[in-house]
């Protein structure tokens, strides 16, 4: 079976500019992670969605960050404009909250490395 | 004071030892715990579950104190491929978990 899938694996640009991360959570799991992580901070909870609706955004940086999931099968992470601390290694995870799915057990992707020049 | 709070190490042992890595957390409404596993520029994977009677998976131990909220992983005769950072995290409510900073383990040869 697939794993969750993120794209890009790897995203370089300019302060200033519009950055669009997309993952793919795994078939059949109701909830979705955007975490990002640095070296300085760990691994940090961004925004959280339960059978694509958001249900906890507190960990959003800032009005610069926005994240949809317009269907079960895919979410976008925007930041806008992008500037040189929003580099980081951002992850998308995904679970399901069936019994005898591994209830509630994260799944991650690959991750999307950033950097902001 | 953080939610979740490891040891970051590093931790250098030889091939063979023992070693346990320990973990507080501060919120004593949490609900679950785990050891997620972490090689150098990859996902986090889990690696396993903590249950309150404490539970083993082959070399791997995991412990979980709710009284004095402490969790602890005890790796029996290490690997080369145990070399990884482990980060001990704890559900709080339902979906959310909460991840510690992370321990690094390098097995030496």
């Amino acid at each position: 079976d697939a794993g969750v899938i993120q794209s890009p694996r790897h995203e370089v640009t300019e302060m200033g500019q519009e950055v669009t991360l997309r993952c793919k959570p795994i078939s059949g799991h109701n909830s979705l992670f955007w975490y990002r992580q640095t070296m300085m901070r760990g691994l940090e909870l961004l925004i959280y969605f339960n059978n694509n609706v958001p249900i906890d955004d507190s960990g959003m940086p800032e009005d610069r960050f926005s994240a949809k999931m317009p269907n079960a099968s895919f979410s976008t992470l925007k930041i806008q404009p992008s500037e040189p601390r929003d580099s980081a290694v951002y992850f998308c995870a995904s679970s399901s909250s069936k019994i005898g799915q591994g209830r509630d057990t994260q799944y991650f992707g690959p991750g999307t490395r950033l950097t902001v020049l | 004071r953080k939610e979740v709070e490891q040891d970051p190490g590093p931790f250098n042992v030889p091939e063979g030892a023992t070693v346990a890595f320990n973990c507080t957390y501060s919120n004593s409404a949490s609900q679950s715990f785990f050891w997620y596993r972490q090689d150098c520029r990859k996902e986090p994977k889990l690696l396993m579950s903590v249950y309150s009677s404490g539970n083993e998976d082959g070399r791997f131990t995991a412990q979980l104190n709710r009284a004095s909220q402490y969790i602890s992983l005890l790796i029996r005769d290490s690997k080369l491929s145990d070399s990884a950072t482990y980060l001990c995290v704890v559900r709080s409510s339902a979906r959310q978990l909460t991840f510690g900073s992370g321990t690094q383990l390098t097995v030496l040869p």
